[in-house]
């Protein structure tokens, strides 16, 4: 069936580099795509988010590209801190922007 | 305001018992989306719900599982007859309409069957 899915289980960073995570999508049809951050024991936390008519998206310190040639979309953090010691996940909101289709997840370890 | 509140953080039942789990919405929306998570996965969707309506029960396993939003009081989620499988970490959502661009999640309710 169709899904969300990412690269990279686990991404190393050094504090101050800065992060890209990635994430493949499957179905064409998805037209709203969001990022999420989850701490330890903690509930998913929005980061950003892009609609399929645009290709890039910036927030504070987050970028997220988004390529629908190939169904690819990734979350870019400048300067990674401590405390983006994370799982992030990449979200497909299809057709319903309640019911989201969410990827696997990536962790990411920021070392000093 | 506060947020998205769910109750209980942890909840442990032994096999057979039932789990009810509640989530009260932020202040205003009336919209509640019922999520699970299995350790190092993903989010998977189980259940849309307005007030006293299921609008997408598609994730919802056929048996044991249910899911209510009355018009007065929390979303309940109601799991029957526990087995350790059902074990994970269940999120709730919500949001102040559909397709609202933003749907705020809770800490979640742990759930460990024993």
């Amino acid at each position: 069936g169709e899904s969300v899915g990412l690269h990279l289980p686990t991404l190393s960073v050094q504090e101050g580099d800065n992060s890209i995570i990635n994430c493949a999508y499957s179905n064409s049809a998805s037209d709203y795509f969001i990022w999420y951050k989850q701490e330890s024991g903690k509930g998913p936390q929005f980061i950003i988010d892009i609609r399929s008519n645009m290709d890039k998206r910036q927030g504070q310190r987050v970028t997220v590209l988004l390529n629908k040639t190939v169904k690819h979309l990734s979350l870019q953090i400048a300067a990674t801190q401590p405390g983006d010691s994370a799982v992030y996940f990449c979200a497909d909101a299809g057709d319903s922007w309640g019911k989201l289709q969410f990827g696997a997840g990536t962790q990411v370890v920021v070392t000093p | 305001n506060a947020g998205v509140m769910q109750n209980p953080r942890h909840l442990v039942r032994r096999r057979g018992q039932e789990a009810r789990l509640r989530c009260s919405p932020m202040k205003g929306h009336s919209h509640v989306y019922w999520y699970r998570q299995l350790p190092e996965e993903g989010l998977k969707f189980m259940v849309y719900l307005q007030k006293e309506n299921i609008i997408d029960e598609s994730g919802m396993p056929k048996e044991r599982f249910s899911a209510e939003f009355p018009k007065e009081g929390p979303s309940i989620l109601r799991i029957q007859q526990v087995v350790r499988g059902d074990s994970a970490a269940y999120f709730c959502a919500s949001s102040p309409k559909e397709q609202n661009t933003e749907a705020f999640f809770g800490q979640g309710t742990r759930l460990t069957v024993v």
